[in-house]
């Protein structure tokens, strides 16, 4: 059973603060990578993807890969009450098919 | 950037009654589209992989014959409900990535909330 692990929360962070949010996954042969936001009662937008390891930087956002470890991270900088919200890891599993992790539950703390 | 149309976005009805859910992909062309459902609190799961002239591939444990999937171009599918029960009641998305770009993200419509009374 491929599985993606994250998490559930809620993660308290401070406005201003770095948000750190967390997934591993246990198909080895996983390449893509990426992190979802979703607002309550919305569909999920993407944020980040990721294909090799090490860093990748968007604006505020970034994603870390290790896939010896099997994990990947999205860090955000500066967080924002906007940012609350429930993060998706997502991982390919096959071809264009991606399995979801359950989700974190960011909370940004005015 | 992608634009994924999904239509409706609310249905309430009678339970019996059949529902189509369009997704359409407005800006590019999808041979794979992506039927998911959600339940509150819980997260994604995949119901069935559309594909443009063939048939659907569908995950282990939904009925084919109860939702039923037609991607009849390059830019819709449609997933139908047939006969919804309460107990289809749920937020169903679909999703759609580029032709012929491996690993693309998936870009998701914006949902559709199904209630059947």
């Amino acid at each position: 059973q491929k599985e993606v692990e994250q998490n559930s929360g809620p993660l308290s962070v401070p406005e201003g603060a770095i948000a750190s949010l967390n997934c591993t996954y246990s198909d080895r042969g996983s390449q893509s990578f990426f992190w979802y936001r979703q607002y309550s009662g919305k569909s999920p937008e993407l944020i980040m993807f990721i294909y090799s390891n090490g860093d990748k930087e968007d604006g505020r956002f970034t994603a870390q890969l290790n896939k010896a470890s099997q994990y990947v991270s999205l860090l955000i900088r500066d967080s924002q009450p906007s940012d609350s919200a429930t993060y998706l890891c997502a991982v390919n599993v096959e071809d264009d098919k991606i399995i979801f992790g359950k989700g974190t539950r960011l909370h940004i703390l005015p | 950037g992608a634009v994924v149309s999904q239509h409706p976005s609310w249905v309430i009805c009678k339970s019996g009654t059949s529902v189509k859910i369009e997704c359409r992909s407005l800006d590019f062309q999808a041979t794979t589209m992506f039927w998911y459902r959600q339940f509150p609190k819980q997260s994604l799961m995949l119901m069935a992989t559309s594909n443009e002239g063939s048939k659907a591939t569908y995950e282990q444990g939904v009925e084919k014959d109860k939702f039923l999937i037609n991607h009849a171009s390059l830019t819709l599918s449609t997933l139908t409900v047939t006969s919804a029960h309460p107990e289809d009641s749920s937020f169903y998305i679909c999703s759609a990535s580029r032709m012929k770009a491996d690993s693309q993200p998936q870009h998701f419509g914006d949902g559709t909330r199904l209630s059947i009374l």
